[in-house]
């Protein structure tokens, strides 16, 4: 069974940083696109940051261009989200979900399947 | 960006009923949608994609339907651990956007 596993949420002050980091197992990692997607407390899903199979092809929701970077490590099947100049608006759990594989048909949307249980990270002074 | 519009908010149903939730799309997304089930404390699990194929080990009463900016997902015959808030998504380009949830609950 296809497992992801997020760490390294936390507190933070506003403007400070944090990286997550996403372990996935029982699958081959090097094939598939991954998304970050989060959840405020007592809200709705939101779709942060998606990357291809390779790493080439990397989108971002306008609430975190510039200030968060997506990343992978296909050989340790490792996927990353660094999160700098912190937001209180950026308190949420944050989920990491595969997407399809890309390998033979090129990087295109793609729903979420499975996801991971999440890493709360907090924002505030 | 798309803007997905669930309906309604809050849905109050009964074991053994039919529920009909609704996502409505601000653009033609063609069939690129999916629905998600979560619950209390745990991660949004797959129902459907492609707005009508039922997710691996997803039980036949949950059925997508529709296509371009209207989809429903019907749930036949509620079982007690059917009572949830479920999400649509579309996946018809970046940026990707789900809708604001339907929490289904017991009557």
């Amino acid at each position: 069974e296809v497992q992801l596993v997020e760490s390294g949420g936390g507190l933070v002050k506003p403007g400070g940083s944090l990286r997550l980091s996403c372990a996935a197992s029982e699958m081959t990692f090097r094939n598939y696109g991954m998304s970050w997607v989060r959840q405020a407390p007592g809200k709705g899903l939101e779709w942060v940051s998606s990357s291809s199979s390779s790493g080439s092809y990397k989108f971002y929701a306008e609430s975190v261009k510039g200030r968060f970077t997506i990343s992978r490590d296909n050989a340790k099947s490792l996927l990353f989200l660094q999160m700098n100049n912190l937001r209180v608006e950026d308190t949420a759990v944050y989920f990491c979900a595969r997407e399809g594989d890309d390998t033979l048909t090129g990087y295109s949307p793609s729903w979420f399947d499975p996801w991971g249980q999440g890493t709360l990270v907090t924002v505030s002074s | 960006e798309i803007v997905l519009t669930q309906s309604p908010a809050t849905l109050s149903m009964s074991p053994e009923d039919r529920a009909t939730l609704s996502c409505r799309a601000s653009q033609s997304v063609t069939s690129n949608l999916a629905w998600y089930q979560q619950k209390p404390g745990q991660a949004p699990r797959l129902l459907i994609y492609g707005a009508s194929t039922r997710a691996t080990g997803i039980p036949a009463r949950f059925t997508g339907s529709g296509s371009g900016t209207e989809f429903t997902l019907t749930i036949s015959g509620l079982q007690s651990e059917d009572f949830a808030v479920y999400y649509c998504q579309h996946y018809n380009d970046w940026p990707y956007t789900f809708g604001q949830g339907t929490k289904l609950e017991i009557e």
